[in-house]
């Protein structure tokens, strides 16, 4: 399975830009990019996923790079509500599972 | 957008005793579910797969006959831990496969504390 790096914790203000790091220099040409997050006490939910061009929702941007050995997650402007731990994923596992890593644990300050 | 409902949403239970989650897909089938478990800070962790109609396929280390997994509609999901014991004190969360842009949906997840 390919390996993300992610940063343990980041720390923003609230209704400033958040860019959330991934490291992934081993993806295969089909690996999609794929971010969760986890608020506290509740199961993760989707925020957003990419293949290679930068992509854009009601919840975040998602930026790619050119060689697709990272991306950024970015949270125009963020609120105490998204503090959560952010997971970026490549691919699934041998079940077809999303495998998680560490995350990194976004704290936000009023 | 595809929703996992899971129940309860916490639970306090004595050592020796069993306790079923459940987790039911509302507005779409989930021929595969997957279970998670979480530790006090640790990241989510495949306890197992169950397939509808079929035996679930457990991760190596979890054992199949305290954590019964059964499967036997296209909306339900249920994991029954049997003689409960403190260290399976834990966040249960399960998760089905939606395709589409989002991908595969969470349940709201379960604590478990045995006592």
């Amino acid at each position: 399975d390919a390996k993300t790096t992610q940063p343990n914790s980041m720390e923003s203000n609230e209704e400033e830009p958040v860019h959330l790091p991934c490291n992934h220099s081993t993806i295969s040409g089909t690996d999609y990019i794929h971010w969760y997050r986890q608020l506290p006490s509740q199961g993760p939910e989707y925020v957003i996923h990419g293949l290679t061009s930068n992509v854009n929702n009601r919840m975040a941007s998602l930026a790619i790079a050119e060689d697709r050995k990272s991306s950024t997650l970015i949270l125009h402007r963020a609120t105490l509500r998204d503090a959560a731990v952010y997971y970026c994923i490549l691919r699934g596992g041998s079940q077809g599972n999303l495998i998680f890593g560490k995350g990194t644990k976004l704290s936000v300050k009023p | 957008g595809a929703v996992v409902s899971q129940h309860p949403s916490w639970v306090i239970c004595k050592s020796g005793t069993s306790v079923k989650i459940e987790c039911r897909s509302l507005d779409f089938q989930a021929t595969t579910m997957f279970w998670y478990r979480q530790f006090p800070k640790q990241s989510l962790m495949l306890m197992a797969t169950s397939n509808e109609g079929s035996k679930a396929t457990y991760e190596q280390g979890v054992e199949k006959d305290k954590f019964l997994i059964n499967h036997a509609s296209l909306t339900l999901s249920t994991l029954t831990v049997t003689s409960a014991h403190p260290e399976d004190s834990s966040f249960y969360i399960c998760s089905a496969r939606v395709g589409g842009a989002y991908g595969y949906t969470f349940g709201s997840g379960t604590r478990l504390t045995v006592v």
